[in-house]
């Protein structure tokens, strides 16, 4: 059974940087093709922040590229998040994603953490 | 960069059909994906490569897709069918677009 698991701060002042752990079970990490990170404001949409390929090349959205980072650990089944000069609007649960096929077109998350609230707040 | 349109809201009684659109330019070139978001939950996806259900997800789930809009229709619906439903597609190969989501009411 495949299993995604957030794990961080869930408080951070304003300027702090978000350090985000997602960690895998059930299922190797080196199996899936992306890996990404999607965050919700509360009571908003969802919002994608970036994803990973299994090869290495990272895919961040362009208003956010300047601030992230996404690596994996494969010795450690888990993939992470950085977040740099967060702000108020930095706050929102963040969920860890994984796509386990993809075409020329595109790929789908069809496995998804529980999330994680995080609060950016003086 | 590209965007997609989902309503806001959808109200349906039980056992009807529910449709929730989703539009975006040409969005029939592109491989379109629907997730179902209920309150407290993390998204679960319910129709990946326009109409193609995972598994465990019941036949009353289908999806089309042509033109500037896809459509994710929900036939007899139930209570438990609401929940906030959001389309994603992906852009240049590898930029992840979602919908603004909308919320689907059981009368």
């Amino acid at each position: 059974q495949v299993q995604l698991q957030e794990s961080g701060p869930g408080l951070l002042k304003p300027s702090e940087t978000l350090s985000l752990t997602c960690a895998v079970s059930g299922y190797s990490i080196s199996s899936a093709y992306y890996w990404g990170w999607i965050r919700q404001p509360p009571g908003k949409g969802l919002e994608w922040i970036g994803s990973r390929y299994h090869s290495g090349s990272t895919y961040y959205h362009p208003s956010l590229k300047s601030r992230v980072a996404m690596s994996i650990d494969t010795s450690k089944n888990q993939f992470s998040l950085k977040l740099s000069s967060v702000t108020a609007a930095d706050t929102a649960v963040y969920y860890c994603a994984s796509a386990s096929r993809y075409d020329a077109r595109g790929y789908d998350f069809d496995y998804w953490g529980q999330g994680t609230l995080v609060t950016v707040s003086s | 960069s590209y965007v997609l349109t989902q309503p806001s809201s959808v109200s349906v009684a039980p056992g009807q059909t529910a449709r929730i659109t989703c539009g975006g330019n040409n969005i029939g070139s592109k491989s379109v994906h629907w997730y179902q978001q209920k309150p407290g939950q993390a998204p679960m996806l319910v129709v990946y490569d326009d109409s193609v259900r995972p598994s465990g997800i019941p036949e009353r789930f289908s999806g089309s897709n042509s033109g500037n809009t896809a459509t994710l229709t929900i036939s007899r619906v139930e209570a438990g069918d609401e929940a906030d439903y959001y389309c994603q597609v992906c852009d240049s190969g590898s930029f992840v677009v979602f919908g603004g989501g909308t919320g689907l009411t059981v009368l």
